[in-house]
């Protein structure tokens, strides 16, 4: 079974404060894409990354940074020197290879970033 | 332009009336998508169409019809809703459709809907 497991429901930090959201995933294939995305209030999903299975190497871009491990399964989020547009809903989701392409996501992280 | 478009954005509507949800990619994408987004379940994939042509009914109860005329435009006619369709319905394009490292999907805003 493919699952994604985002255990945190909600996170409320101030701002500048850095946060880290978690993300667990569940596979039996070998190659795999995972990928966050962030809702605004306004309700579009925006894409902000996608890492392939083959590709364990961590990745920066601004005050975003992501932390791929396969050992632990484990494909986490963090922002730096949060802000208050930074508040959201972060979704991590996975897509296998094969087939179509299917995005299974997690249930999202409600992050609240307070002045 | 905005690379992905939903009319309405909000809806609300009777279980017996007929509505239908317009969405628009101006990206030059050959697949888009359906997603149901409630507030007690996670994202749900509904509908997938490559090149016009359905590949995927993730068990959608037939009160949800999809159309897709062009690689462009995609619909989702509603009939004889209930109370539980009552969700964001999100509309998403890809390249391509399949599954693979360079198949990103690029959502819309969705629409609101409201069955009373």
């Amino acid at each position: 079974a493919q699952k994604v497991t985002q255990a945190q429901t909600e996170i409320s930090v101030v701002e500048k404060e850095d946060v880290t959201l978690d993300c667990v995933y569940e596979t039996r294939d070998t190659t795999y894409y995972l990928f966050w995305y962030k809702q605004p209030p306004s309700g579009e999903l925006v894409f902000l990354i996608r890492r392939n299975s083959f590709d364990e190497q961590n990745e920066i871009s601004g005050r975003y940074s992501w932390n791929f491990q396969k050992s632990t399964s484990s494909f986490n989020f963090t922002i730096t020197a949060s802000q208050v547009v930074d508040s959201a809903v972060y979704f991590c989701a996975l897509s296998t290879s094969g087939g179509y392409n299917k995005l299974i996501f997690g249930a999202g992280t409600r992050l609240a970033v307070h002045p | 332009e905005t690379g992905v478009t939903q009319t309405p954005r909000h809806l609300v509507m009777g279980m017996t009336n007929k509505k239908s949800l317009k969405c628009e990619q101006h990206l030059g994408h050959n697949a888009m998508y359906w997603y149901k987004q409630s507030a007690k379940k996670p994202l749900e994939l509904m509908f997938v169409y490559s090149l016009e042509e359905r590949v995927e009914n993730n068990s959608v109860p037939s009160r949800f019809s999809p159309e897709c005329p062009n690689s462009s435009h995609l619909f989702l006619h509603l009939h004889t809703l209930q109370p539980e369709d009552s969700a964001l319905y999100l509309c998403a394009s890809s390249p391509t459709g399949l599954a693979g490292g360079t198949d990103t999907q690029y959502f819309g805003p969705g629409t609101r809907l409201t069955v009373l």
